[in-house]
């Protein structure tokens, strides 16, 4: 089965300073990879996601993340943080091609901007 | 605003009641997935339903069913409810089913089983 791992629960942030994420997934053969973000009292928001081709993808609100399949990593990044950018960080992984297993999140970072 | 509407917003019952949640789906979306998000568990699958058909399982429990209507929208409901059954729930939507496909999030329902 799939995993994630999202090994920082806190990070503290700059307003200003830049910004890694880190997530490590599990998984057989190529996942579908995800970044979603929660505002306090929120839904979750689709940063960006990657199935295949170029491994630095784009998203949202100047984030960015980059694949390394040979460290089993998918880190979110961000030149400069705004006081905005607070909130709740998920890294998630799903099945190609479908599967039985859902979307199977980390358990989040929980990034905070000083000011 | 992602277009995925839940009722109610929040939601306190006690031990051993029953309640259910509903989740309309963005306009045009045919598929509803459901998760459960606790602070000791983190963000879960629940379950997925399509055009009607349920297509995938998750960690559900047995107390816990859902369904999909014809006109899309889906309810979950919640049996003999234990304080551990406190937590977010949220549903998703997207048009095709598949995990290629953004999902969005609706607000979710928060329950409090006291």
């Amino acid at each position: 089965a799939q995993s994630v791992t999202q090994p920082d629960i806190h990070i503290t942030v700059s307003e200003g300073a830049s910004l890694e994420l880190r997530c490590n997934y599990s998984y057989g053969a190529t996942p579908y990879l995800f970044w979603y973000v929660q505002s306090p009292g929120q839904g979750l928001q689709l940063l960006l996601k990657y199935f295949s081709g170029d491994t630095l993808v784009q998203g949202i609100k100047g984030f960015e993340a980059e694949f390394k399949r040979s460290q089993s990593s998918f880190n979110l990044r961000k030149p400069s943080v705004h006081w905005s950018d607070a909130a709740e960080y998920f890294c998630a992984v799903g099945a190609a091609g479908g599967g039985a297993d859902g979307l199977t999140f980390g358990k989040g970072t929980h990034l905070i901007i000083q000011p | 605003d992602s277009g995925v509407t839940q009722t109610p917003k929040h939601l306190i019952t006690a031990t051993g009641q029953r309640v259910t949640l509903r989740c309309s789906p963005r306009s045009g979306d045919l598929s509803v997935y459901w998760y459960q998000q606790s602070l000791d568990q983190g963000l879960q699958f629940l379950i997925q339903y399509y055009n009607g058909e349920e297509r995938a399982k998750g960690n559900i429990l047995e107390r816990f069913s859902a369904q999909q209507f014809p006109d899309l929208h889906s309810e979950l409901n919640l049996s003999s409810l234990e304080l551990g059954d406190s937590a977010l729930y949220f549903c998703a939507s997207t048009l095709a089913g598949t995990y290629q496909e953004t999902q969005y999030f609706g607000p979710g329902t928060r329950l409090l089983v006291l």
